[in-house]
């Protein structure tokens, strides 16, 4: 089993459409939870960050972090064209200062004007 | 833009040559890690140097080699190339030990022939 599974997609919505996007992990031990955005032939960018369970909100974007069932999401509201890209979940575990991220696959989001 | 750059952006090289990959981080940060991303896959973690010295490694061969310079640039090193090594190389650089973010470059796109 994976550490971090997470559904490739592809996923195709209409622009103005809320878009979850979701990934489990295995690994009680990982503590922060990153949502990072690939454009094609580009590195990954950080979007969201989140410690422990809970929720945090940034413009039109929400993250989740649910620990007790090892499920993380990430919320999309008015979705855009512009949004179209690969959502990439990543999370870290402290071991011993080395903060590697362990990445799902990533989602292939397609926003349709 | 995350302010970390890569060279070169593309290069080809044949099965058993060796290669070097250069990423320069973002002023003040102390760590750099480097991620081997293989199409339709999240990067894997390959290593992280912190302050010049490596902290942590991925499960990754010895063919693969690593430095870090006082001047917050970095070097990837893979010796006897070998097919499976074509993929996207990602350079991330963080704040240091504790902190968990990690802003990505656009990547050095490696085909091995």
């Amino acid at each position: 089993q994976k550490e971090v599974e997470q559904d490739p997609g592809p996923l195709s919505v209409p622009e103005g459409a809320i878009v979850s996007l979701n990934c489990t992990y295995s690994n009680s031990a990982f503590q922060y939870f990153m949502w990072y955005r690939q454009y094609s032939r580009k590195g990954p960018e950080l979007l969201m960050y989140t410690y422990s369970s809970g929720n945090k909100e940034d413009g039109r974007f929400t993250a989740q972090v649910d620990k007790s069932s090892k499920y993380i999401s990430l919320f999309i509201r008015d979705s855009q064209p512009s949004d179209s890209a690969t959502y990439l979940c990543a999370m870290t575990r402290d071991q011993g200062g080395s903060e590697k991220l362990v990445f799902g696959k990533g989602t292939k989001l397609t926003v349709n004007p | 833009e995350t302010g970390v750059t890569q060279s070169p952006t593309h290069l080809i090289k044949t099965r058993g040559q060796q290669v070097t990959l250069r990423c320069s981080s973002q002023s003040g940060h102390n760590t750099v890690s480097w991620y081997q991303q293989a199409l339709g896959q999240g990067p894997q973690f390959i290593f992280q140097y912190y302050r010049e010295e490596e902290n942590g490694r991925g499960n990754f061969p010895p063919r693969f080699s690593g430095l870090q310079f006082p001047n917050y640039s970095s070097e990837l090193n893979v010796n006897a190339l070998e097919l499976d090594d074509s993929a996207l190389y990602l350079c991330a650089s963080g704040g240091g030990v504790g902190t968990y973010e990690q802003y990505f470059g656009p990547g050095t796109r490696l085909t091995v022939t």
